[in-house]
């Protein structure tokens, strides 16, 4: 079955830091693969998704992230973070079905120090 | 577009009360998605829908809870009776009709106490 692993339950960075948040995944082929933000009393927004191609996957807000077939791997980057960042993230997986089953993580809290 | 809207955003209930949470999902979406949050067990998809269709409930934790999607433009999520262990936020997201890497839209969410 497929799972999504987020090992840091709460991340704290200073103000234009650099940031990364890991995402380990379990799945039998290559999956789609999304990163998701929920600011504090909203709905989940989504930040990129992979799916195939380059490997490298831009997003929004200056977020970007990597798949790593090798590592299991979709870590969430950027190199400066702003205090408006300060939210959850949540890594995702989705089958490559006609499913459309979203698998999440159970979440990154960030906390941005001014 | 307005996006997913959810209601009520809030709601507070006693023990044994049916509760009615609501979604419009974004206009020609044709699936359509419940989760439900909450700290213990994190986002739980509990049903979907296709074209007005139920999918997959396999996510619906018990017979107290049921959805309906009567039209394209409108889904319910009933829980009846509420219990405490129901408090969470319930969340609907929608999305097109399936390519690969399709992504679904979430509402705000409704917040439900149960006391």
């Amino acid at each position: 079955a497929q799972s999504v692993t987020q090992p840091d339950i709460h991340i704290t960075v200073s103000e234009g830091a650099s940031l990364e948040l890991r995402c380990n995944y379990s799945y039998g082929a290559t999956p789609y693969l999304f990163w998701y933000v929920q600011s504090p009393g909203q709905g989940l927004q989504l930040l990129l998704k992979y799916f195939s191609g380059d490997t490298l996957v831009q997003g929004i807000k200056g977020f970007e992230a990597e798949f790593k077939r090798s590592q299991s791997s979709f870590n969430l980057r950027k190199p400066s973070v702003h205090w408006s960042d300060a939210a959850e993230y949540f890594c995702a997986v989705a089958r490559m079905d006609s499913s459309y089953k979203l698998i999440f993580g159970s979440g990154t809290r960030l906390l941005v120090r001014p | 577009d307005a996006g997913v809207i959810q209601s009520p955003r809030h709601e507070v209930t006693e023990m044994g009360q049916e509760v009615t949470l609501r979604c419009k999902p974004i206009s020609g979406h044709d699936y359509l998605f419940w989760y439900r949050q909450t700290m213990m067990r994190g986002l739980e998809l509990l049903i979907y829908f296709n074209n007005n269709v139920p999918i997959d409930d396999s996510g619906m934790p018990e017979d107290r809870f049921s959805a309906k999607m009567p039209n394209a433009s409108f889904s319910t999520l009933k829980i009846q009776p509420s219990e405490p262990r129901d408090s969470a936020v319930y969340f609907c997201a929608s999305s097109p009709y399936p390519t690969f890497g399709e992504t679904q839209y979430f509402g705000p969410g409704t917040r439900l106490l149960v006391l």
